[in-house]
């Protein structure tokens, strides 16, 4: 398996701009994860989906982001418009199923450069 | 909120010794616990879990859990430089649940 693909590995874009980030997850993984990892506040999960449907998006720090996952391999993250502080590597994980012991398997992650 | 703890370090050990990494955490609920390894500018890669107190081995690996004073532990015997890396420790609840991380655990093994 080519593990969880994720594009671009690296995005430079201007303040104001529209980003999007994109997943494939593991095939016939049924969770799938949106973390932002910065220095200064570690890894963050920012959303979550359990069968292609959204559980979780406590962690989305505002409107400007938004996630969609339309089928099982596929999901988007998307910023608009975008900000400096919004500066990070963005992961995205995939887990085979639900229950304890259940780990997240990363991709290898979006380094977002605001400017 | 869910918070993990991990001294940020870094953490010297050297080559050949035991690495002991700590890890404490708020929700009582948390059912799981990971220990994830991060190389600079590579993503997170497992490690090992537990979900159960006491200890649990694998290989040169040992992870530890006390639920009761919500802390879990990570030693690594015989360290290596190939061990230098930042080491991340991640809580999960019940059912569908994301991983919780702490922000890492520096760890520089001296040749």
């Amino acid at each position: 398996d080519a593990g969880v693909i994720q594009s671009p590995r690296h995005e430079v874009t201007e303040m104001g701009q529209e980003v999007t980030l994109r997943c494939k997850p593991i095939s016939g993984h049924n969770s799938l994860f949106w973390y932002r990892q910065t220095m200064m506040r570690g890894l963050e999960l920012l959303i979550y989906f359990n069968n292609n449907v959204p559980i979780d998006d406590s962690g989305m720090p505002e409107d400007r982001f938004s996630a969609k996952m339309p089928n099982a391999s596929f999901s988007t993250l998307k910023i608009q418009p975008s900000e400096p502080r919004d500066s990070a590597v963005y992961f995205c994980a995939s887990s085979p199923y639900v229950g304890p012991g259940t780990e997240a398997f990363f991709g290898q992650g979006t380094r977002l450069t605001v400017v | 909120q869910k918070e993990v703890e991990q001294n940020s370090g870094p953490l010297s050990v050297p080559e050949g010794a035991i690495a002991s990494l700590n890890c404490t955490y708020s929700d009582r609920g948390s059912q799981s616990f990971f220990w994830y390894r991060q190389y600079s500018g590579k993503s997170p890669e497992l490690i090992m879990f537990i979900y159960s107190n006491g200890d649990k081995e694998d290989g040169r690996f040992t992870a530890q859990l006390n639920k009761a004073s919500q802390y879990v532990s990570l030693l690594i015997r015989d360290s290596q430089p190939s061990d230098s890396a930042t080491y991340l420790c991640a809580v999960k609840g019940g059912g569908a649940d994301g991983l919780t991380f702490g922000k890492g655990t520096h760890l520089i093994i001296q040749p």
